[in-house]
């Protein structure tokens, strides 16, 4: 099974419409992270969070919002989805203390909006 | 801020060729470097690291040298096989305002033909 799963695999949906991505892990690791990848621009970060008190934005998180349930489960939420938001997500985790800066990645999610 | 430049892709090879794929960064600091790498379809999984300056990373024939004298990180392989096709990401890792996040360049696609 894999370590950091995310659902949906896929989205299509139309501008406007409230979207919510998941994402959970079973490394056991703090750290959760949210990226979008954009043909050409690699990797930006959205959202992370160190542990589940603690959320911070990263460089484009305009737009989005997040939620952590728990230390295994970080949601990311459109709130009010356009076009230019037609990206491939990914969810990352890492652990605390020595190690943290490796990052582990999940599937990714293809969102289209319309 | 911290940054990460790589050569645009793609590159393409003949099975059996050497591979470099440039990586030059700008960071404050002492960041830890990394090369991620992409397959269809899939999320980024970590290929290597280095902590600390002349620190070699290595795996699965792949190689690269933290050189802090030049601020680059280049990817190398002796000989690339077909399935070493994919797109690999260069990243640092560094404290911002007391986090630890990534920085990842745009990417470079490789395309191995037999």
């Amino acid at each position: 099974d894999a370590d950091v799963t995310q659902t949906p695999r896929n989205r299509i949906t139309k501008t406007g419409k409230r979207i919510m991505l998941e994402c959970s892990q079973t490394k056991g690791h703090d750290r959760m992270y949210w990226y979008r990848q954009d043909p050409g621009l690699g990797l930006r970060l959205i959202y992370y969070s160190f542990d589940v008190k603690d959320i911070n934005k990263g460089e484009i998180s305009d737009g989005y919002s997040v939620s952590r349930q728990a230390q295994a489960k970080f949601s990311l939420s459109l709130e009010s989805a356009i076009p230019n938001q037609t990206a491939l997500y990914f969810c990352a985790t890492s652990e605390s203390g020595p190690g943290g800066d490796t990052q582990y990645f999940g599937p990714g999610t293809r969102l289209t909006v319309l | 801020g911290n940054s990460v430049t790589q050569m645009e892709g793609p590159v393409t090879l003949s099975e059996e060729a050497f591979l470099t794929i440039n990586c030059t960064y700008t960071a404050t600091g002492y960041p830890s470097l990394f090369w991620y790498v992409q397959y269809p379809g899939e999320g980024l999984q970590l290929l290597l690291k280095a902590t600390k300056a002349d620190d070699k990373g290595s795996n699965k024939g792949f190689e690269a040298t933290y050189r802090k004298e030049t601020t680059s990180f280049h990817l190398e392989k002796g000989s690339v096989q077909v399935s070493d096709s994919a797109v690999y990401f260069c990243a640092l890792s560094a404290l911002n305002s007391g986090y630890s996040t990534l920085t990842f360049g745009k990417g470079t696609m490789l395309l191995v033909s037999p």
